[in-house]
């Protein structure tokens, strides 16, 4: 199986403009989450869905926005990208969020470069 | 505030065992995970533990003391392709990961 694909796998973007990273899994899990990794510090989370139709804010949401419309489907939008957004997006799922079974498996991720 | 604490990078010989470990303060717990992470690649999940004690999987094992806020990894008969960033991450009260930044491991032959 696929598993979780990511796309772009990396894209150059102008400030400014906007993105959408697009993330889609078989697995069927029900939650699925956002986060950027930086050098030097741990990954964050951006947002996150519990189950289809539900989103929630994580420790870094400003400056993104995501929907859940189906199970499989997490797109992230940059409305209006800046420079500091600048990092490695990983979009990861788990078949629940309270306990072992939320052990979260990872896409292969999207670096994105702001200028 | 929530921390998760682990050394930025350690190194090892092949064939050795190495220890990495990892405190936490976080706002409750239900659960620790650690995931290894090649250069350049996704994390991939390796243990979790709940209940104090040790998780043995093959050559790696997780040990956890709740009471000290504290766990290791630990790697035996190391191998080349062992060379990766082991990250440690908490689940919190809200069922949120908090992860630590990652231990670089450098494995020299």
């Amino acid at each position: 199986t696929a598993g979780i694909t990511q796309a772009p796998t990396s894209q150059i973007l102008a400030a400014g403009r906007s993105m959408t990273l697009r993330c889609t899994q078989d697995m069927r899990h029900n939650a699925m989450y956002w986060y950027r990794q930086d050098l030097g510090l741990g990954l964050r989370l951006i947002h996150y869905s519990n189950t289809a139709g539900t989103t929630g804010k994580g420790e870094v949401p400003d400056g993104y926005s995501v929907s859940r419309a189906n199970t499989d489907d997490f797109p992230l939008t940059l409305a209006s990208a800046v420079p500091s957004q600048t990092s490695v997006y990983f979009c990861a799922s788990s078949d629940s969020w309270t306990g072992e079974a939320d052990t979260q498996y990872f896409g292969p991720g999207t670096r994105l470069t702001v200028l | 505030g929530q921390n998760i604490d682990q050394p930025t990078e350690m190194t090892a010989t092949e064939g050795a065992i190495v220890q990495i470990n990892c405190t936490y303060q976080t706002s409750g717990f239900n659960g620790l995970f650690w995931y290894q992470q090649h250069a350049g690649e996704a994390p991939t999940f390796l243990s979790y533990n709940v209940l104090d004690g040790l998780e043995e999987k093959g050559r790696f094992s997780s040990f956890l003391s709740r009471s000290k806020g504290y766990s290791y990894l630990l790697l035996k008969e190391l191998q080349m392709k062992d060379s990766a960033s082991y990250l440690c991450a908490v689940m919190d009260s809200n069922y949120q990961l908090i992860w630590g930044a990652g231990t670089k491991l450098i494995i020299k032959p």
